[in-house]
This record gives C-alpha cells, sequence and structure tokens, in this order.
C-alpha cells in the first residue's frame, strides 16, 4: 500500500491567496483527520470525516478554513485567504474502523508545510 | 477539556545515556495512550497501551502505563543518534472515533 498521500509537499504563497491541500487516504480506511503542526501549538486536529461525512470540525480556526471530502479516497483542506499565522505543517490521517478504532493508531501522511508570506 | 501534557519539552543527551520521557493526561473515558516518534516527516507509531502496569517493549524503547496516576512514561535505554526525534503522547478518550489527543512533544538529541 502507498500509504496516506499528500500533496503538495511544499507550499509557499502571499498573503490572501487562496490554498488548497489534497490528500489521499489509504484504500479501505472510513476515517480521516486533519492535523496543523506548530512549534507553538503542536499537533491540533482541525477536522475529521467518517465515511466522507465531516464529523467534528470545532478545530477548525475560523471561517477562512474548509475542508471536503467528496469521496471515499480524496480530502481536501482549503484555506481563503490565507494569512502568515497560518504557516504550519499540515497532516492528513485516515485509520480504518473496527478493531483499530478502539486503538486509535492512525496512519500520517508526510504532511504539507504551508508558508505564507 | 481534554488534555496531554509532556515533559520536558527537550532533551538533549549523549549516545548510550538512558532517558525517560513523560506524560501525564486529563481525558473523559480513557480508552488508550499511543506514542509516536517524529523525525523529519511523518508520525511514525511505536506504542498503544491501554492497562495499567504493563510494560510495552520494542528494543531498547519501552513504555508503561499509570491509568491511577493518569501519566506513562517511555523510556529508552543506550541511547543512539538515531533516537534523535520528537516524541508525542497522544491520547483516545471519551469517543469511539480514533480522535487523538496530542501532546507538544519532546525534542530529543542525542550527541555522539
Amino acid at each position: 500500500d502507498a500509504g496516506v498521500i499528500q500533496s503538495p509537499r511544499h507550499e509557499v504563497t502571499e498573503m490572501g491567496q487562496e490554498v488548497t491541500l489534497r490528500c489521499k487516504p489509504i484504500s479501505g480506511h472510513d476515517y480521516l483527520f486533519w492535523y496543523r503542526q506548530t512549534m507553538m501549538r503542536g499537533l491540533e486536529l482541525l477536522i475529521y470525516f467518517n465515511n466522507n461525512v465531516p464529523i467534528d470540525d470545532s478545530g477548525m480556526p475560523e471561517d477562512r478554513f474548509s475542508a471536503k471530502m467528496p469521496n471515499a479516497s480524496f480530502s481536501t483542506l482549503k484555506i481563503q485567504p490565507s494569512e502568515p499565522r497560518d504557516s504550519a505543517v499540515y497532516f492528513c490521517a485516515s485509520r480504518a474502523s473496527g478493531r483499530a478504532a478502539n486503538t486509535g493508531e492512525l496512519f500520517f501522511g508526510e504532511g504539507s508545510r504551508l508558508t505564507v508570506l | 477539556e481534554d488534555k496531554v501534557v509532556q515533559s520536558p519539552l527537550s532533551l538533549v543527551v549523549h549516545e548510550g545515556d538512558t532517558v525517560t520521557l513523560n506524560c501525564s493526561y486529563e481525558v473523559t473515558n480513557f480508552r488508550s495512550l499511543l506514542w509516536y516518534k517524529q523525525e523529519k516527516k511523518a508520525p511514525t507509531f511505536l506504542f498503544m497501551l491501554t492497562s495499567s502496569g504493563i510494560e510495552k517493549k520494542s528494543g531498547r524503547l519501552s513504555s508503561i502505563l499509570d491509568k491511577k496516576e493518569l501519566f506513562s512514561i517511555l523510556n529508552i535505554t543506550a541511547t543512539q543518534t538515531g533516537d534523535s526525534a520528537v516524541y508525542l503522547c497522544a491520547v483516545l478518550g471519551s469517543s469511539n472515533t480514533g480522535k487523538l489527543i496530542f501532546g507538544q512533544g519532546t525534542t530529543l538529541q542525542v550527541k555522539p
């Protein structure tokens, strides 16, 4: 299995621009999570989906952030307009339900490093 | 609010030293505690703990959970430079969804 695939790996953009981050979960995994990691705040959960449906978006910082999962193999996290404080590494993670649900083990993508100038 | 606190936040040791990393938590309806190692890329899974007092071991790494005192430790013996990484503790709490709450992480640097 190719694992969780994220793109782009790096993005540098200017304040005010729209940013779209993409994620392909592991095939068969029905949970998908978006995390943001910064030095100051560590790993923060932004939103997660189950069977393509958003379950908890309480971690989304503000209305500038939105996430979609149009099908089981693709999700996007969009920031519009972007601000310098959005600079972080954004991780996508997925897992299967069933036994793994009780242990919480997630499989992470390589992350998308975003820099907003 | 669920919370996970790790200490120390950073640590510098020399090869061969033994280190102990700490993780304390406050969560509703605790289910499991997980340790991850993060080098320059994505976190990779180390251990999952659900029961108190049962040590998990993998080579030079070991971990144990105390559900009464609400903490876990991760021990690394005979450290090597390849152990340099951020070690993340995460807890699965009240919902059965795999929503992990992460601590801030401990940055370990092992010098030759």
